[in-house]
């Protein structure tokens, strides 16, 4: 299975709600990064938290996690119809390679 | 401020046709550049990488090639496309390799019929 796997695979919100997203990992990592995606369109980089931090904002983003349960979340605050986009979570292993595994994503509907 | 452009934005190609897909990127100098492909409603798939000109590192056996003749310039080629070669190719570049923020063109959607 994927080193990266979102859950859940797609959330429908109404605009102004809170969006919760979770990503799980299955080996060490240096960092953990999470990308958005509008459709049809190349991935935006939002936000990287390293494995020695707890904790990150940027703006109406929250990212949070936990090494010891190797889980990530995804916090945007008080959605907006444009956040509408799919979100992936991108780890990389701490075993001595480069490469960037990415998840397949959670699909975001923000109904205005 | 860096700019990564890729064209075409989408292809139509018959199967057995070559294919070629450009990327270039803007505002920066000696990228390392990734080549990614993802299925519908799937992850990124990594193809290739490049730390520089002339190196291609290749991540799954395919029938898919890579070049980068300029230090801002990855083609991605073919000599007989499959149908299995569908779907939607994006390029990136990154500062680092290991683990570093990629920074991602606007993709090409290949349709092989």
């Amino acid at each position: 299975s994927q080193q990266g796997e979102e859950d859940p695979q797609a959330l429908s919100i109404q605009e102004g709600e809170n969006a919760t997203m979770n990503c799980s990992y299955k080996t060490s990592i240096n960092n953990l990064q999470w990308y958005r995606q509008n459709s049809g369109r190349g991935l935006v980089h939002l936000i990287l938290i390293r494995s020695n931090e707890r904790e990150k904002h940027s703006g109406r983003l929250r990212v949070t996690l936990d090494t010891s349960k190797k889980s990530s979340s995804l916090l945007i605050t008080a959605s907006r119809a444009a956040d509408t986009a799919s979100y992936f979570c991108a780890t990389v292993p701490n075993t001595g390679g480069f490469k960037t595994i990415f998840g397949a994503g959670t699909r975001l509907f923000v109904k205005a | 401020s860096q700019t990564i452009h890729q064209w075409p934005a989408t292809l139509v190609q018959p199967v057995g046709s070559p294919l070629s897909l450009e990327c270039t990127v803007e505002g920066t100098s000696n990228p390392n550049l990734y080549w990614y492909r993802q299925a519908a409603g799937r992850g990124l798939q990594l193809l290739f990488y490049s730390v520089g000109i002339g190196q291609i590192s290749s991540e799954v056996p395919q029938n898919l090639s890579a070049s980068r003749p300029q230090d801002r310039q990855f083609i991605l080629s073919s000599k007989k496309l499959l149908l299995s070669d569908s779907g939607f190719y994006l390029c990136a570049w990154s500062v680092r390799l290991a683990g570093d923020t990629q920074y991602f063109g606007p993709g090409t959607r290949l349709t092989v019929l």
